[in-house]
């Protein structure tokens, strides 16, 4: 085990509702990463947060959003949902932004929009 | 653009051998590969990591072999076993260091 939980496990929304993913980091870790993972296919890196702010962030549009926490524990929020939304979202987190840091992940959220 | 693919979608292999997971790369500038295993439900796990100055990297039962040339990259497993069954990517780290990009994966079956 990494010591990244997530929560929930799984999920059920409906088009165009809005959702609402946690997550928390391994102790001692500032960053944390959050990725898409559809089936069949690898992770999509959507954004990184590093001590609080958004440290860079890949092709998702706005609704997808995010929040660190003073304890570095981390929310992704999806708004207007879409099926194509439907996939395992996955949570990293890592000592520092940099290089050469090992990435730990959690076990993620399966999300399933109807 | 960047890409990172994988070679084969799935591999094989009898209990005891050797196992080989290709992964080709398009950026030169990316400097940081990584590979991980992902067991069925679970998050992506680290197994090896290599920089670009290097060209081979050992850990236990794995080596990651790091061609620049033809811009390729490998991982080798040694006397696979039942517990190696799992999706395996290859990954590179941007030059700016925060986003991971991950392939499409190999899914590796090992046979009893």
């Amino acid at each position: 085990e990494t010591g990244v939980t997530q929560s929930p496990t799984h999920l059920i929304k409906t088009r165009g509702q809005q959702v609402t993913l946690r997550c928390s980091s391994q102790s001692g870790h500032n960053t944390v990463s959050w990725y898409q993972q559809a089936l069949g296919q690898g992770p999509q890196f959507i954004f990184q947060y590093y001590r609080e702010e958004e440290n860079g962030r890949g092709n998702f549009p706005p609704r997808f959003s995010g929040l660190q926490f003073p304890n570095y524990s981390s929310e992704l929020n999806v708004n207007a949902l879409e099926l194509d939304d439907s996939a395992l979202y996955l949570c990293a987190s890592s000592l520092a932004s940099g290089l050469n840091t090992e990435a730990f992940f959690g076990q993620g959220t399966r999300l399933t929009v109807v | 653009g960047e890409s990172v693919g994988l070679h084969l979608p799935t591999l094989s292999v009898q209990e005891g051998d050797n196992s080989i997971i290709n992964c080709a790369y398009s950026n030169s500038a990316s400097d940081y590969f990584i590979w991980y295993k992902q067991e069925s439900g679970k998050g992506p796990q680290f197994i090896i990591d290599i920089r670009s100055n290097m060209d081979k990297r050992q850990g236990q039962r794995v080596t990651v072999l790091l061609n620049k040339t033809v811009k390729h990259l490998s991982l080798q497993i040694a006397a696979t076993q039942p517990g190696d069954s799992a999706v395996y990517f290859c990954a590179e780290k941007d030059t700016g260091g925060f986003k991971t990009i991950f392939g499409a994966g190999t899914r590796l079956f090992v046979k009893a």
